[in-house]
């Protein structure tokens, strides 16, 4: 079956630090794989998305590749912000289209 | 373009009564989704329609739950009578297509059952 295991929060940070939240999973098939972010009050926004194999998707600094021979999709980034505490959440598609397949979230703060 | 809407975005209710929730997609979206995230667990799929017709209702818990599209526009998600267990924030997602698409969620209605 599909499944989505993401790293247990939540993650303090200071400004600047290096940031990374691991995700692996397991998929039937091919699956598309996301980073979805939601911050305080709001609805989820996709952060960045990979299609295929070693894809790299990219977005506000964020980074995260497609690792098929590891099942991974770790989320990174150089120099975190205030502006980035939220909820990160790692997800696939397995391309039915009928559902995408979550992890539990990783909540993410980080001071000045 | 207008995201995806939800009502309300706080319900709290006794055990055993109705609560009914509402999502309105992004304009010209077909399928439409509903997700669940109890108690800072991973969010789980409840269902799928396109247009006004089910696709995949695989993830719905119990008959409890009664999901509709009418005309293919708006959904409703019903839960009647509502368990302590029902507690959780409800997402509702569209997309224009399925696969490598995107969905778009909304900001989520945290239903409180006590």
């Amino acid at each position: 079956g599909n499944s989505v295991t993401q790293m247990e929060g939540p993650v303090t940070l200071s400004e600047e630090a290096f940031l990374t939240i691991n995700c692996t999973y397991t998929a039937t098939g091919y699956p598309s794989l996301f980073w979805y972010v939601q911050y305080p009050g709001e609805g989820l926004q996709l952060l960045l998305k990979a299609t295929k194999a070693d894809d790299k998707g990219s977005n506000k600094g964020f980074e995260a590749t497609y690792r098929k021979e590891t099942t991974s999709f770790h989320l990174e980034k150089g120099s975190v912000q205030v502006s980035d505490s939220a909820v990160y959440f790692c997800a696939l598609s397995d391309g039915t289209g009928n559902q995408f397949y979550f992890g539990t979230g990783t909540s993410l703060t980080v001071i000045p | 373009e207008a995201g995806v809407t939800q009502f309300p975005s706080h319900s709290v209710i006794e055990k055993g009564q109705t609560v009914t929730l509402r999502c309105d997609p992004i304009s010209g979206h077909d399928n439409l989704y509903w997700y669940r995230r109890v108690m800072g667990k991973e969010i789980k799929f409840l269902l799928h329609f396109v247009k006004e017709s089910k696709q995949d209702e695989s993830g719905m818990p119990n008959n409890r739950f009664l999901a509709e599209r009418t005309g293919g526009t708006y959904s409703t998600l019903k839960v009647q009578p509502a368990e302590l267990e029902d507690s959780g924030v409800y997402f509702c997602a569209s997309s224009r297509a399925v696969g490598t698409y995107e969905q778009y969620f909304g900001p989520g209605t945290r239903l409180t059952v006590t």
